[in-house]
């Protein structure tokens, strides 16, 4: 498996207040990624990096917002958190990211946040 | 962006028999194809993958072909066993990854 980890992997939180979720990873891939998944839809990309305080965002990404200091941590901050953010997110990484060179990612063991 | 469809949201097969997951894409640029199965609790891993220059792929049991010209790829499984019940996704990568909405798949024995 590749050395990817979540923290933390379970976590109640009232509304309005914020969140940081962290993930380590160990493989020194470049691009890291944050994602939720919701019944019905999948997973959805919230925010990415592609190296170190190199961030953009993804599809979902309001009320969301990112940090990359090290190579190694992506952190994932819910600046004030509201019902609508009750999800279960992935971290996820992978190394290339152009034609031809494209390789898989590999995804963490995930995070549930509740959000009462 | 990209747009990923997939089909069926729910699939029950008898053990032994075939499943076929199918998903389409919209961008033209997605050039990488990966299937991930997801059991619960866990994070998605991979199964297989197929680039844009391959038209089928074969692991085992397990097999994915595409058609560029028709943006469809399906994901194969023969033989199915109880183990195989799970949920699986499909994704479609041009400058970053797009997931399908997920197939639950139950092998009932």
């Amino acid at each position: 498996d590749a050395g990817i980890t979540q923290s933390p992997r379970h976590k109640v939180t009232e509304t309005g207040t914020p969140v940081t979720l962290r993930c380590h990873q160990t493989e020194n891939h470049r691009y890291m990624y944050w994602y939720r998944q919701d019944p019905g839809h999948g997973l959805r990309l919230i925010h990415y990096s592609y190296g170190v305080k190199d961030t953009d965002k993804g599809e979902v990404s309001d009320g969301y917002s990112v940090s990359r200091s090290k190579t190694e941590d992506f952190l994932l901050t819910l600046e004030s958190a509201t019902s609508s953010q009750t999800s279960v997110y992935f971290c996820a990484i992978s190394e290339h990211s152009g034609q031809g060179r494209d390789t898989e990612a590999f995804f963490g063991q995930g995070t549930r946040l509740t959000v009462v | 962006g990209e747009n990923v469809e997939q089909h069926p949201s729910t699939l029950s097969v008898q053990e032994g028999d075939s499943a076929v997951i199918k998903c389409t894409y919209s961008d033209s640029a997605s050039n990488y194809f990966p299937w991930y199965k997801q059991e619960l609790g866990k994070g998605p891993q991979l199964i297989i993958d197929i680039r844009s220059n391959v038209g089928e792929k074969k692991d085992q049991r397990i097999a994915v072909t595409l058609n560029k010209t028709a943006k469809h790829f399906s994901l194969h499984i023969t033989e199915t066993q109880p183990e195989d019940s799970a949920v699986y996704f499909c994704a479609a990568k041009g400058n970053q990854f797009y997931f399908g909405t997920g197939t639950s798949l139950t092998v009932i024995p």
